[in-house]
């Protein structure tokens, strides 16, 4: 699978567009783009998915770049309840039965 | 509906004692199931998954072990606990094949003193 590299830290102010980045230029055709996000000493939560378009859903939207080696996940107006850690993982095909998790970005949203 | 149960939440073992944590699923069939670890401060760590009853795939090299006797009860057990098994342990089960979420349950605290 490919490996991911995300910032360790970042802020946003409350209300304000979130938006976290992460690479993977070394992605190959079949692998998929899943964020999850990990709040302080619960288990990590499903955000959304990606191969090769953008995707939104009702808890934040993802854009892959064209060439497929960035992504980001953006949670459009942040809330005190989205400071978590957030993990972009990069997975070959959609059958894999091992889901690696990296260090992540720990976003801390502002009052 | 699915859930996913762990028990016991909190944990306080000596070195040297062993560890049995169980995990079981409701609400599905033959689900993908997971137990991952996460020492304080770091990102999840894959220690085992499982496929189906008695198959059991391991990522690590450790002194832990898992066992799926039923379809949706999953076991992480130790014979010796050691001080760095402290940490997080999580429960995780998948819908098998094409499905994309993996769902977690509420974790284990374990302190090995």
């Amino acid at each position: 699978d490919a490996k991911t590299t995300q910032p360790p830290s970042m802020d946003c102010a409350e209300g304000r567009a979130a938006n976290l980045p992460c690479n993977h230029s070394t992605i190959s055709g079949n692998e998929y783009v899943y964020w999850y996000r990990q709040i302080h000493s619960q288990g990590p939560q499903y955000i959304i998915h990606g191969l090769k378009n953008n995707e939104t859903n009702e808890m934040a939207s993802l854009i892959i770049t064209e060439d497929r080696k960035s992504s980001t996940l953006i949670l459009p107006h942040a809330t005190l309840r989205d400071t978590a850690v957030y993990y972009c993982i990069v997975r070959r095909g959609i059958f894999n039965n091992d889901m690696r998790f990296g260090a992540g970005t720990r976003l801390t949203v502002k009052p | 509906s699915q859930t996913i149960h762990q028990w016991p939440a909190t944990l306080v073992q000596p070195v040297g004692s062993p560890l049995s944590l169980e995990c079981t699923v409701e609400g599905t069939s033959n689900p993908n199931l997971y137990w991952y670890r996460q020492a304080a401060g770091r990102g999840l760590q894959l220690l085992f998954y499982s496929v189906g009853i008695g198959q059991i795939s391991s990522e690590v090299p450790q002194n832990l072990s898992a066992s799926r006797p039923q379809d949706r009860q999953f076991i992480l057990s130790s014979k010796k606990l050691l001080l760095s098994d402290s940490g997080f342990y999580l429960c995780a089960w998948r819908k098998a094949g094409v499905t994309y979420e993996q769902y977690f349950g509420p974790g284990t605290r374990l302190t090995v003193t």
